[in-house]
């Protein structure tokens, strides 16, 4: 069972356009965070949401963690090929194992130039 | 600042044998965590440590996935007798309590091909 749905699995879009990576749940959390990783690496961190309704922009990439913080949202403005790879969402739940977090199953973005 | 390291980066073993995966945290980190990823799925958490401890093992196939950190900083995993569905990317992650969130930081990971 995924807490975490995300969507859509996979996008592929050529350099210059717009997209929008959701991720969603029936649980609350205590913070949202946002990893991408490339093909034989481990995921980076790129941004934590910890507040409900927060948004927050790295350069061309805009996160929003909804307001009853069960759901993200991750947009891209402008994308680029290197852009290109996987992401994934992690929701903290401090309520139980301190630290733990449950990953959903990302989303493979492709970028055409 | 060093990375989390992981060794060996590949592994093909044939099903029922043995495998061991190892990982050196980054340094001063207390939380060390263990993670199975298969293709096409977000990594799962399989055993966390905190220090020398098992905080969670509750998603640990413990009858052929067994774990341990000793000393507090370096941490193995073993699988014993492997299966052809434990083929997958298997990582290891580290953090620090200090910060108010569980930020993770992963290493490269070791692709596990059973075969």
């Amino acid at each position: 069972t995924q807490l975490l749905e995300q969507s859509p699995q996979f996008l592929s879009i050529q350099e210059g356009e717009n997209l929008t990576v959701y991720c969603n749940s029936s649980s609350v959390f205590s913070s949202l965070q946002w990893y991408r990783q490339e093909p034989g690496e481990g995921p980076v961190l790129l941004v934590t949401v910890v507040t409900g309704g927060e948004v927050k922009k790295l350069k061309r990439l805009t996160f929003q963690f909804g307001d009853a913080r069960k759901d993200s949202s991750l947009h891209i403005t402008a994308a680029q090929p290197g852009d290109t790879g996987l992401y994934l969402c992690a929701g903290e739940d401090r309520g139980s194992t301190l630290g733990r977090l449950y990953f959903g199953r990302g989303t493979q973005l492709t970028v055409w130039p | 600042e060093a990375g989390v390291a992981q060794s060996p980066r590949y592994k093909i073993i044939e099903k029922r044998q043995s495998v061991a995966f190892w990982c050196n945290p980054i340094s001063g980190h207390a939380t060390l965590y263990w993670y199975q990823q298969i293709l096409g799925q977000g990594p799962k958490l399989l055993i966390q440590f905190q220090n020398n401890g098992v905080v969670d093992d509750s998603q640990l196939p413990k009858d052929r996935f067994s774990a341990e950190r000793l000393k507090g900083v370096d941490s193995t995993l073993k699988i014993q007798p492997a299966k052809l569905e434990d083929s997958a990317v298997y990582l290891c992650a580290s953090s620090t309590r200090q910060a108010l969130t569980s930020e993770q930081y992963f290493g490269p990971g070791t692709r596990l091909t059973v075969t």
